[in-house]
This record gives structure tokens, C-alpha cells and sequence, in this order.
């Protein structure tokens, strides 16, 4: 399809394991970003890519979290040592350019239980 | 620092009623504001966006007005269906996406 794409849709695993998460971002988009989604709560950033570029990555929550992005296309987040705290749904999201006007395309998300 | 301030839901409503769903900002700028849209099970969807003042954001029936003398972009819809029964979003984009709670909407028939 031309949207977002993540994968896996559902991740269980169990506490201290590590975890990746892929984003396959439109087409054509040079920005894109993750975001954290926790039961009841609104949505927490992570980081954003401009290119392979991550000029901001204040969001993320601890250092047992990174992400990187290749061929400014397809971006993973990876958790290591995942805790319980961490499950969550991880959003993806992708615009053409990083600029205030510009919407960002969501991704359906990646529901992560850590056990 | 930035930040997006919704109206707690959850909220109910019969079919045809009127939607008030309130949000209001504050920005050190001239941010762009948005509304997003969630159906269950589905990622965010973009609903309608105002990019400066006094712009009017209008979708699928949603308007909502861009008004920098309240700091506000409250959504409206005067007749909704069961069909818009999702979790809404307001948020802002000034240097970085800011994001409200999230109201959450049952419309019953």
C-alpha cells in the first residue's frame, strides 16, 4: 500500500529480552518519527528522523532505547532489556518534509506486551 | 515549553447530536494545528489541519477554527454518527509535534 507501514502489529515477549520494531515510512517522505502510546495516555515522543539523521533525540526514555534509519527509508527502534513499563503501542509516522504545515501519515502501530 | 490541552472524555452521545470536543494550545510561535483521528485497532489519522489564524479546518462534516486570541482549535460537528465513534487528537506543530490525551467518543444509535 502507499501508507506507513509497521511490523510487527503485535510483539509479546518476555521481561529482559531485547525487541526491534519497523517503520517503513511513504514513500518519498524525508521525516519521520516515532512515538510512544501508553493505555489512557496521549502520545509520547520519541524521536524523528530528517534523512538518516536524528538531530533530536530528547524523547527517548532511557538509553536502553535507540532507533536508527538507512537509505532515508526504513527506520527500527530497537529496546534492549525490555522492561515491563515499556509495553505500549509504538506509532510510527512519516511527512514529506519536517515542517510545521506539513501532516504527519501514521503507521497502524506495533502493541508490545512485555511479560 | 509547548503544549496541548484537551477536553477529558470519555464522551457519549445519540446519533445526530452536536460534538463540542475543546483543545486549546500554548506556543511561543505561530505553531500549525491539527486534529487527528483514531478508529479502534487503527493508527492516527490526520482529520483536518489549520496552518494560521483565523483558518477554519473542515472534513467529513468536523470544522474547526483556528482562534489565536483564545489559544484555541476546538472541534465541532453538528450531527454525528455512529461511525465517528473514535479517539480524537488535537496537536500542534511548532518545531516539533505536540499531542494532546485524547478524547475519546461513543456515539450510540
Amino acid at each position: 500500500g502507499a501508507g506507513v507501514s509497521q511490523s510487527p502489529s503485535n510483539k509479546v515477549t518476555e521481561k529482559g529480552k531485547d525487541v526491534e520494531l519497523r517503520c517503513d515510512p511513504i514513500s518519498g517522505h524525508t521525516a519521520l518519527y516515532w512515538y510512544r502510546q501508553s493505555l489512557g495516555q496521549g502520545l509520547e515522543f520519541l524521536i524523528y528522523f530528517q534523512g538518516n539523521s536524528a538531530p533530536d533525540k530528547s524523547g527517548l526514555p532511557s538509553d536502553r532505547f535507540s532507533a536508527e534509519r538507512t537509505g532515508g527509508s526504513v527506520s527500527t527502534l530497537t529496546i534492549q532489556r525490555t522492561q515491563q513499563e515499556d509495553s505500549a503501542v509504538y506509532l510510527c509516522a512519516s511527512s514529506l518534509f519536517r515542517d510545521n504545515n506539513q501532516p504527519q501519515h501514521f503507521g497502524d502501530g506495533t502493541r508490545l506486551s512485555i511479560l | 515549553g509547548d503544549s496541548v490541552t484537551q477536553m477529558e472524555g470519555p464522551v457519549t452521545l445519540s446519533e445526530e447530536a452536536f460534538l463540542t470536543i475543546n483543545c486549546t494550545y500554548t506556543a511561543t510561535g505561530y505553531p500549525s494545528l491539527f486534529w487527528y483521528v483514531q478508529y479502534p485497532g487503527e493508527g492516527l489519522q490526520l482529520l483536518l489541519k489549520a496552518t494560521k489564524a483565523d483558518d477554519k479546518g473542515s472534513n467529513k462534516g468536523f470544522e474547526a477554527t483556528y482562534r489565536k486570541e483564545t489559544t484555541s482549535f476546538h472541534l465541532e460537528k453538528g450531527s454525528v454518527q455512529v461511525s465517528d465513534s473514535a479517539v480524537y487528537f488535537c496537536a500542534l506543530s511548532e518545531n516539533q509535534f505536540y499531542f494532546g490525551t485524547g478524547t475519546s467518543l461513543t456515539v450510540i444509535p
